[in-house]
């Protein structure tokens, strides 16, 4: 079974431009989570969908940030400028429905996007 | 302070020793806890649940201390392919999940 797949792996681009990283969940799976990773800051959650209706985009850092998830096998964050602040390992991860306290998460193999 | 918080390492393991580091949490309402893996360049994997009695799997025993407010992984008879990153990570209400900053673990010869 394919696992969830992100594109690109990587990502150069330059200060201002915009950026979109794109996912598609495992096949089932109802709950979509994107998270963003640095070496200072860990792993953040930045938005999670359940059903394609984002729940939580608290951790979006700010309006240059956007995701949407028009049906349940893709989802897209775009970053509008992008800054070199931004510069990180997105990670996209699904999750079945009904898991209860099991929460696994699958996890893609990231986008690492470097803004110069 | 953090929502959850680990000691970043390294520890330096000599293979076949026995290893165990901590992670606390500072919500008290929190209901679930994970122990993930991550290899170097690569995404977490789910390693175990932490459940409230103490659970084993193999060589990993996870425990979980709720009037201190923390957990544990202790990894037994180390192997050199336990070398990776652990990351704790905890449930509150709702489905969002908070990662720690990862405990970074190296095996050795």
């Amino acid at each position: 079974d394919a696992g969830v797949i992100q594109s690109p792996r990587h990502e150069v681009t330059e200060m201002g431009q915009e950026v979109t990283l794109r996912c598609k969940p495992i096949s089932g799976h109802n709950s979509l989570f994107w998270y963003r990773q640095t070496m200072m800051r860990g792993l953040e959650l930045l938005i999670y969908f359940n059903n394609n209706v984002p729940i939580d985009d608290s951790g979006m850092p700010e309006d240059r940030f956007s995701a949407k998830m028009p049906n349940a096998s893709f989802s897209t964050l775009k970053i509008q400028p992008s800054e070199p602040r931004d510069s990180a390992v997105y990670f996209c991860a699904s999750r079945r429905p009904g898991q209860g306290g099991n929460e696994k998460l699958f996890f893609g193999s990231g986008t690492q996007l470097s803004v110069l | 302070r953090k929502e959850v918080e680990q000691d970043p390492g390294p520890f330096n393991v000599p293979e076949g020793a026995t290893v165990a580091f901590n992670c606390t949490y500072s919500n008290s309402a929190s209901q679930s806890f994970f122990w993930y893996r991550q290899d170097c360049r690569k995404e977490p994997k789910l390693l175990m649940s932490v459940y409230s009695s103490g659970n084993e799997d193999g060589r990993f025993t996870a425990q979980l201390n709720r009037a201190s407010q923390y957990i544990s992984l202790l990894i037994r008879d180390s192997k050199l392919s336990d070398s990776a990153t652990y990351l704790c990570v905890v449930k509150a209400a709702g489905n969002k999940l908070t990662f720690g900053g990862g405990t970074r673990v190296l095996v050795k010869p």
